[in-house]
């Protein structure tokens, strides 16, 4: 079964305090990895997609990685502003729901001033 | 300014009353998904079309819950009869078939009591 875990459920920074995000995966052939954003009250807002081990993308002070057993979501500084839940989810390569999405439960990040 | 469109933004109904939720997707996006965020679940696929064709149903709950596409503007999720714990806040997303991002509207919030 294609399952997605997030670690933590909830994380705590001061401005300017760098930390990361967990994301670890079972999939049935992976097709991809996608990093969204949700603010409250919002629909999730996407960030980056991740195609294969080792890949890398960077956004402002987010960079996301990519292994074959999970991905990190990297906050470098983090502003006030990047307060948010961010999901993680994966896109199985095999099947007919080709473009299905199967995400994980969320990090809440809360970053104080 | 492309983005998905949801109405009603909310709703609250009481227990076996009909809900009937719409979505615009973005011009031009011939897939379309469904999904329910809950606390304790947090977002679930239910359904999801390409060129109007259901392709995947089987995160809906077959007896109560409908969804159907009567143009590529409109993409409709029925409930009926309606329950207290299909609670949720309904989302829905497109995309085009030749992309993986997935673009979100901003969701019903469904309260049946």
């Amino acid at each position: 079964e294609d399952q997605v875990t997030q670690s933590p459920e909830a994380l705590r920074l001061q401005e300017g305090e760098s930390s990361s995000l967990n994301c670890s995966y079972t999939v049935s052939g992976l097709r991809g990895l996608f990093w969204y954003r949700q603010d409250p009250g919002k629909g999730p807002e996407f960030l980056f997609t991740l195609y294969s081990a080792g890949e890398e993308k960077e956004k402002e002070r987010l960079k996301a990685t990519l292994t074959k057993k999970e991905s990190f979501l990297h906050i470098t500084a983090p502003k006030p502003e990047d307060s948010a839940t961010y999901l993680c989810a994966v896109q199985p390569g095999l099947g007919s729901g080709f473009q299905k999405l199967v995400f994980g439960t969320g990090t809440r990040l809360l970053v104080s001033p | 300014d492309a983005r998905v469109t949801q109405t009603p933004r909310d709703k609250v109904t009481e227990m076996g009353q009909e809900v009937t939720m719409r979505c615009q997707p973005i011009l031009g996006h011939n897939t379309v998904f469904w999904y329910r965020q809950t606390m304790k679940q947090g977002l679930e696929l239910l359904a999801y079309f390409r060129n109007r064709a259901p392709l995947d149903d089987s995160g809906m709950p077959k007896d109560r819950f409908s969804a159907e596409m009567p143009d590529a503007t409109l993409a409709t999720l029925k409930i009926q009869p309606s329950e207290p714990r299909d609670s949720a806040v309904y989302f829905c997303a497109s995309a085009n078939s030749g992309g993986h991002e997935q673009f979100f509207g901003p969701g019903t919030r469904l309260t049946v009591l």
